[in-house]
């Protein structure tokens, strides 16, 4: 069974604070994706890469910065945290051919306090 | 990047067809059309995809206008399982390549299903 695997479910931490949130996929998908989900602004990419230590920013990078050292592992770091980006991360990867779909993650909700 | 409008909501009864629409009336030509649909409390999983012709498959059917501007997602007898958000996208090519890269999300329709 294909797999994106998002290390915390639910995340709670302080304001200030350096947040690492990790993604890892078993299915050696090029492309992956960092997504915020708030209510009623619907999913909106955050960073995306297409290979290890690529990346594209998305719609909204500021305040994130990410990390691809390895193909399977993409990691969203949010340097210093603040209560705006209180929400639900949800991590996803593809290939980078079209014609395949992309695969979340379950998600982290992640509360800063 | 083109951008998808769709309906903020819509409703159904169980049973019956249900057609989603969606608006990309600055598609370009190599843009992919993908639908995906996130159940209440999960990540969002995908449905369909296609470019010029019609699409079906197990879930749905995916029909798209002439001057692809426009397109229909089709869901054939919707079941209370199928309650979910629907999200539209159009899939860009990679600057100067023939990948393709990422997925850019609307807001969606959210659809209900009555028993």
């Amino acid at each position: 069974d294909v797999k994106v695997t998002q290390s915390s479910r639910y995340l709670v931490k302080r304001t200030g604070e350096k947040v690492f949130l990790e993604c890892v996929q078993d299915m050696d998908h090029e492309n992956m994706f960092w997504y915020r989900q708030d209510p009623g602004l619907g999913l909106r990419l955050i960073y995306f890469s297409y290979d290890v230590k690529m990346k594209e920013k998305g719609d909204i990078p500021e305040g994130y910065s990410v990390s691809r050292e390895k193909k399977e592992r993409f990691s969203l770091i949010l340097e210093s945290a603040s209560t705006n980006q209180t929400s639900m991360y949800l991590c996803a990867s593809s290939m980078i051919r079209v014609n395949t779909e992309a695969f979340f993650g379950q998600g982290t909700r992640l509360t800063v306090v | 990047d083109a951008k998808t409008t769709q309906p903020n909501s819509m409703e159904s009864n169980e049973e019956e067809p249900v057609h989603l629409p969606c608006n990309h009336s600055t598609i370009s030509g190599t843009d992919y059309i993908h639908w995906y649909r996130q159940l209440p409390s999960q990540g969002p999983e995908y449905v369909i995809h296609g470019l010029t012709s019609n699409v079906n498959n197990r879930m749905a059917s995916l029909a798209i206008a002439e001057d692809r501007k426009s397109s229909t997602l089709i869901l054939h007898r919707a079941t209370l399982r199928d309650a979910a958000v629907y999200y539209c996208i159009l899939r860009a090519r990679l600057a100067g390549g023939t990948s393709y890269g990422k997925l850019t999300f609307g807001q969606g329709t959210i659809l209900t299903v009555h028993p």
